[in-house]
């Protein structure tokens, strides 16, 4: 099957840098994504990684470790409408999502 | 440029009623897909179509049915609503293992 594991909630301060991250289990991988959703909104596809490394797109980034099946979403430079849920996404025979990250931000 | 377009966006049925939830796409994608999402839960996959004339359960298919009417379209039906299907409901498409595109969302209501 598949399954993946992220925090609930992560709190930080605006300015400041923040990082999410994503353990995953699935019988089959092609690559791990993450998406953003405000409150009351759809998800927003923000990244995807299918080889080990670090994808730096603007103030976000996010890295891959398919040997440890981890990855992790940075955010930096935080801004108060980066205040929203972010979900780790993989694709194996099908794409399944995260509970997802609740990330607060503090003035 | 319209995306991934769902009707309706808001919706009460009640116990027993049957609705379809209609999704359509303007991107040419291959894959589409059904998600429902509940607070703390997360998006589940209910069903989803690889390419025309396919279908395959996700993690949360009972109660629903779906079809892949054409490249474009793809429907989800709820035979006997259940309070239990209290959701808000997204559709995707999107190409192979990368990015999916979301409509704006069906909340539904079962009472």
């Amino acid at each position: 099957g598949q399954s993946l594991e992220q925090p609930s909630e992560v709190t930080a301060v605006e300015g400041a840098i923040v990082q999410i991250n994503c353990t995953y289990q699935t019988s089959g991988f092609y690559g791990l994504s993450w998406y953003q959703q405000h409150d009351g909104g759809a998800p927003t596809f923000l990244s995807y990684n299918a080889l080990d490394g670090l994808e730096e797109t603007g103030r976000f980034s996010s890295f891959l470790s398919r040997s440890d099946s981890y990855g992790y979403l940075l955010l930096q430079e935080l801004q108060m409408k980066d205040s929203a849920s972010y979900f780790c996404a993989v694709r194996g025979d099908k794409i399944i999502f995260g509970k997802g990250t609740r990330l607060h931000i503090l003035p | 440029n319209a995306g991934v377009t769902q009707t309706p966006k808001f919706q009460v049925l009640k116990t027993g009623q049957s609705m379809t939830l209609q999704c359509a796409q303007d991107m040419n994608h291959n894959s589409m897909y059904w998600y429902r999402q509940d607070p703390g839960m997360g998006l589940r996959l209910i069903y989803y179509s690889a390419s025309e004339g396919t279908t395959d359960k996700g993690e949360v298919p009972n109660g629903y049915n779906v079809s892949r009417l054409n490249k474009r379209e793809f429907s989800l039906r709820l035979e006997s609503a259940a309070p239990s299907q209290t959701s808000v409901y997204f559709c995707a498409s999107g190409v192979m293992n990368t990015e999916a595109f979301f409509g704006q969302g069906t909340r539904l209501t079962v009472v």
